[in-house]
This record gives structure tokens, sequence and C-alpha cells, in this order.
């Protein structure tokens, strides 16, 4: 059975511009979150989508913005990217709450210039 | 902002050894999860804790809940190589919304 997978896994933008990640998730699971993993920190939870709907939001700008598929698949987007948003991005999936547990993905490494 | 510090941040053993990594919080959480996570890959979850007081075991790493559900460790026995990683923890907002990590504990295991 397929895990948690995320795409590109490696990515190199400019200050300013636009970007999209993508995630799907176990099959059965319906919840997504994405989090974003400094180097030599812990992630910091971004936002999480249960059944379409956005359940929670992290303290974030709004250049980032998600949306979950009704296949429950989900996107991240970035805009008008800054050097500090350089990160791991994370995303995770569960059946519902996280007494389950959550299985994240291996991320997508952004790099901006 | 409900947080979670995790000391200690690194720690170097040699093999054999046993050592203990604490996370604690101000605030309440409805489960107390630990990850490990290698260079390059996403956290991967080894329990959840729910209940206060709780403690489970895996193999030689054990897991304890605080009484009062804000604080937990991590217990490994006889450490090895392969233990090496970064170890999260990380709590749930009673909402169920969203995970608050830690900053993580490197583990180091020399042979």
């Amino acid at each position: 059975d397929a895990g948690v997978t995320q795409s590109p896994t490696h990515l190199i933008k400019t200050r300013g511009q636009h970007v999209t990640l993508r995630c799907s998730p176990i099959s059965g699971h319906k919840s997504v979150s994405w989090y974003q993993q400094v180097l030599g920190q812990g992630p910091q939870f971004i936002f999480q989508y249960y059944e379409k709907e956005e359940r929670g939001r992290g303290n974030f700008p709004d250049r980032f913005s998600a949306r979950q598929f009704p296949n429950y698949s989900s996107e991240l987007n970035v805009n008008a990217l800054l050097l500090g948003d350089s990160a791991l991005y994370l995303c995770a999936s569960s059946l519902g709450t996280g007494v389950y547990g959550y299985t994240f993905g291996s991320g997508t490494r952004l790099t901006v210039v | 902002t409900q947080l979670l510090e995790q000391s200690p941040q690194f720690l170097s053993i040699q093999e054999g050894e046993n050592l203990t990594v604490y996370c604690n919080s101000s605030s309440v959480f409805s489960s107390l999860q630990w990850y490990r996570q290698e260079p390059g890959e996403g956290p991967v979850l080894l329990v959840t804790v729910v209940t206060g007081g709780e403690v489970k075991k895996l193999k030689r790493l054990t897991f304890q809940f605080g009484d009062a559900r804000k604080d937990s460790s991590l217990h490994i026995t006889a450490a090895q190589p392969g233990d090496t990683g970064l170890y999260l923890c990380a709590g749930e907002e009673t909402s169920g919304s969203r995970l608050t990590f830690g900053e993580g504990t490197q583990l180091t295991v020399n042979p």
C-alpha cells in the first residue's frame, strides 16, 4: 500500500516567484496537513484539511494557501516567495484526529534563491 | 500558542548506554506523539500516548505521558548505532486540528 506521496521532491525558485506543492494521502485517509520544517527545527503547522474543508491554519502569512480535492489529494501554494521560505515542506495524512497518528511524506525541499 | 520544550537538543553517547529525552509544556494536549526522523525523510511515528500516566514500551524504547498530560519522556535502554536520528515529540491540540512539535533531539550513538 502506497504511503503519502509528495511532489516534487526538490525545487529551486527565485524570490518573488510562485510555487505549488502536491500531496497524495494514504488511501482511505481523509485528513491532510501541511508543515514547514526549517533546518535544525521541528516542523511548524501550516494547514489542515478534512473532507475538503479547512480545519486549522497556523501562523503563516496570506501568501500561503492550500486546498483539498474530492479525491483527498492536496496542494500547497506559496506566492511571492521569500528567501526565508526555504525549507522542507511536509505533508501528513491521517484517518481523522491524531489519536490515530499521522503518516508523513518524505517532503519537498524548497530552495529560494 | 501552545509550546513544547524538548531537551536535550543534542545527545552523543556510546553504544550500550541508556538515555532519556524530555518533552515539557505548560499546556494540556489530547495526545502526545513521538516521531523519529532520518535525514531527507519525513518523521515516522513511533508511538501515541493518550491517557495521563500512560506508559508504552516498544522493544528498548519506553514512553511515558505525564499525569497532567502536559509532559512526556522517551527512555532508550542499551542504545545501538541504529537508534541514531532526530527524535521529535508532538502534542495534538484538543481540537484535533494540529500538531505542535518540539525542537527535536539529535541523537548520535557511537559504536
